[in-house]
């Protein structure tokens, strides 16, 4: 039990279009999800705490109008790239919360790669 | 924020070898997980342990919370070992905000 997916996998776009995220906790309910970004060769970075039905908590130096975070259910939430640059690709990796519980599960993880 | 650091950064071995890894973190945490990145990128779940020992196959960890540090050891290792291996720490704000170490990398060379 406790699996996440993501998708895509991976997605190349060009810059200045947008790319939608999807993930979901599969066997179990999740009232919050993290959305976590990684660089080449450091630590996952968290971007965003999202809570089911409530808007996200974007930490500091994440844009909020850049990265849009919908959580619409128990099962879902998604995170959408607008007007991606270069800059943005990166490996985007989702976790999810069990209801009444502590652990997270990760998904497989997202490569952005924006030319 | 919460600070997190892991040692050693990098660790080379030889297969069969045990070896500790350490996470030190700066404040009091809720929740402490310990993870296993492949190169693929997956994070893999090895431990959910905020305190206590905890034993899965050729891997345990154990945590101090009161002195703010946890250990993974990895015994008898093979070369599916290699990766980095990440602990998390959760704070205790209504969130429980998670905050990632610093990641000790891993090769265990036959």
């Amino acid at each position: 039990g406790a699996v996440v997916s993501q998708h895509p996998s991976w997605v190349i776009c060009k810059s200045g279009t947008s790319v939608k995220i999807e993930c979901r906790s599969l066997d179990f309910q999740a009232t919050t999800m993290f959305w976590y970004r990684q660089f080449p060769k450091q630590s996952l970075m968290l971007m965003a705490t999202s809570n089911e039905g409530s808007k996200a908590t974007y930490e500091q130096g994440v844009e909020k109008d850049k990265f849009l975070i919908n959580h619409a259910s128990l099962t879902l939430s998604t995170l959408t790239v607008t007007s991606a640059h270069p800059e943005d690709s990166s490996f985007y990796i989702c976790s999810a919360r069990r209801l009444g519980g502590n652990e997270q599960y990760f998904g497989p993880g997202t490569r952005l790669t924006v030319t | 924020g919460i600070q997190v650091e892991q040692s050693p950064p990098d660790l080379i071995l030889q297969e069969g070898a045990n070896s500790t890894l350490r996470c030190n973190f700066s404040d009091s945490v809720n929740n402490l997980q310990w993870f296993h990145q492949n190169p693929w990128g997956q994070l893999i779940n090895l431990f959910y342990i905020p305190s206590g020992t905890k034993q899965n196959g050729r891997l345990s960890a154990t945590t101090v919370a009161t002195e703010r540090y946890s250990l993974l050891y990895i015994s008898s290792s093979q070369t599916t070992d290699s990766g980095v291996y990440f602990c998390a720490v959760s704070d205790s704000g209504g969130y429980q905000k998670v905050t990632f170490g610093t990641g000790t990398k891993l090769q265990v060379i036959p």
